[in-house]
């Protein structure tokens, strides 16, 4: 079946530092590809989707390009902050009703 | 604007009690969804529903029952608690069923321990 890997954390960075949260992904279709972030105490969000191959999405200085030929859809950011700091889930969506979620990255930002 | 509210959030039980935690939504949406978040295995879907009327099993079901009488309210019941229920619960909503398209909407969770 479907299935998301993301790396595991937590992972800990400087402020102002680049980020990267791998995310690798198996479908037997063409899937959505989402990163939710979850701030403390708090309920997942939307960060960014994509929903083609190559397609890049991106908010808050955040992006992920949807890459077909390797499967993944990795996180990145050039200048972190101690905002930042939060949990990030990858997910796909191949077929409506159901997400199918990464095991979530925890993100430590140090001032 | 309140968009997903859940109730209580925490909760303790014991072992063979039940209860309900409450989730409402005031977007309109058509899906909703109870997830439970465990460490380091994600989001797993208990129950999910299309709309009024309507409800379906995910991936965890077993010791959870869910009714949808109405578009904005999806409670989420244990019926008898056990410790491998302690856990967050998540409920989630969006406007279309086509997840791929539509966004999902979380509530800020329930805490629930079971001892």
């Amino acid at each position: 079946g479907d299935s998301v890997t993301q790396m595991e954390g937590p992972v800990t960075l400087s402020e102002e530092a680049f980020l990267t949260i791998n995310c690798t992904y198996t479908a037997t279709g063409y899937p959505s590809l989402f990163w939710y972030v979850q701030y403390p105490g708090e309920g997942l969000q939307l960060l960014l989707k994509a929903t083609k191959a190559d397609d890049k999405g991106s908010n808050k200085g955040f992006e992920a390009t949807y890459r077909k030929e390797t499967t993944s859809f990795h996180l990145e950011k050039g200048s972190v902050q101690v905002s930042d700091s939060a949990v990030y889930f990858c997910a796909l969506s191949d077929s409506n009703y159901q997400l199918i979620w990464g095991a979530g990255t925890k993100l430590i930002i140090k001032p | 604007n309140a968009g997903v509210t859940q109730t209580p959030k925490f909760q303790v039980l014991k072992t063979g009690q039940s209860m309900t935690l409450q989730c409402a939504q005031d977007m309109n949406h058509e899906y909703m969804s109870w997830y439970r978040q465990d460490p380091g295995m994600g989001l797993r879907l208990i129950h999910y529903s299309v709309g009024a009327g309507i409800t379906d099993q995910g991936e965890v079901p077993n010791g959870y029952n869910v009714s949808r009488s109405t578009t904005e309210d999806f409670p989420l019941r244990l019926l008898s608690a056990a410790p491998s229920q302690t856990s967050v619960y998540f409920c989630a909503s969006s406007y279309g069923a086509a997840l791929r398209n539509s966004p999902l909407h979380f509530g800020n969770g329930t805490r629930l321990t079971v001892t």
